[in-house]
């Protein structure tokens, strides 16, 4: 089936620093990927789909310039978490689905828990 | 918002007891999908059911879909402690544009 590999699984970094997190699709090429995040005991929030090739596609209050997304091959997107916040501790899952295979189940990523202190 | 609404938000049963969840959501759907979470980890697909479908199965998971109600259900029957973990239901917004919204989730414990 579907593997969708996430890189880390948790990080730990100082404010004001830089964290880059990779979503790789290891069996399948995937021209669209999403990124979620996920605070504590809540629900999925979509933030941006990653497009190949193109702009990253953001959703409404998330600022592009801080949440910089890369999707530079089929099967690799990445979140980079520019001059982070204590704020922007969060839970950050990304899914992809194989090009093609329409409007069924995503897979996802296993997360990254990232904690800014 | 788009986002889909779950009842019970938590749920506490013991093993072997059946447990149902409920998702509702206020857009056209193509289909609805459920996933599970265990704390701290990724997302697994459950089952998937399209809106021309009413009822589907898989294993000891039972989905039923009303798209006049537009709302699901997810009968977990014989529940096991591993099947502690949080319950997604999810579907694609009204631009069909791949993006998948998803629910509030239910948490839920099986008590060995």
């Amino acid at each position: 089936g579907a593997v969708v590999s996430q890189h880390p699984s948790r990080v730990i970094c100082k404010s004001g620093t830089s964290v880059k997190i990779e979503c790789r699709s290891l069996d399948f090429q995937a021209t669209t990927m999403f990124w979620y995040r996920q605070f504590p005991k809540q629900s999925l929030m979509l933030m941006a789909t990653s497009n190949e090739g193109s702009k990253a596609t953001y959703e409404q209050g998330v600022e592009k310039d801080k949440f910089l997304i890369n999707h530079a091959s089929l099967t690799l997107s990445t979140l980079t978490v520019t001059s982070a916040h204590p704020e922007d501790s969060s839970f950050y899952i990304c899914s992809a689905t194989p090009a093609g295979q329409g409007a069924g189940g995503y897979t996802f990523g296993s997360g990254t828990r990232l904690t800014v202190v | 918002s788009q986002q889909g609404e779950e009842d019970p938000q938590a749920l506490s049963i013991q093993e072997g007891e059946n447990a149902t969840m409920n998702c509702s959501y206020k857009t056209s759907i193509n289909n609805l999908q459920w996933y599970r979470q265990n704390s701290g980890r990724g997302l697994v697909h459950l089952i998937l059911i399209r809106s021309n479908e009413r009822e589907k199965h898989s294993g000891r998971l039972r989905v039923t879909l009303d798209t006049s109600k537009k709302s699901s259900s997810l009968l977990i029957t014989a529940s096991r402690a591993a099947d502690t973990a949080s319950y997604f239901c999810a579907f694609y917004g009204s631009s069909n544009t791949g993006k998948l919204i998803f629910g509030q989730g239910t948490t839920l414990q099986v008590k060995p």
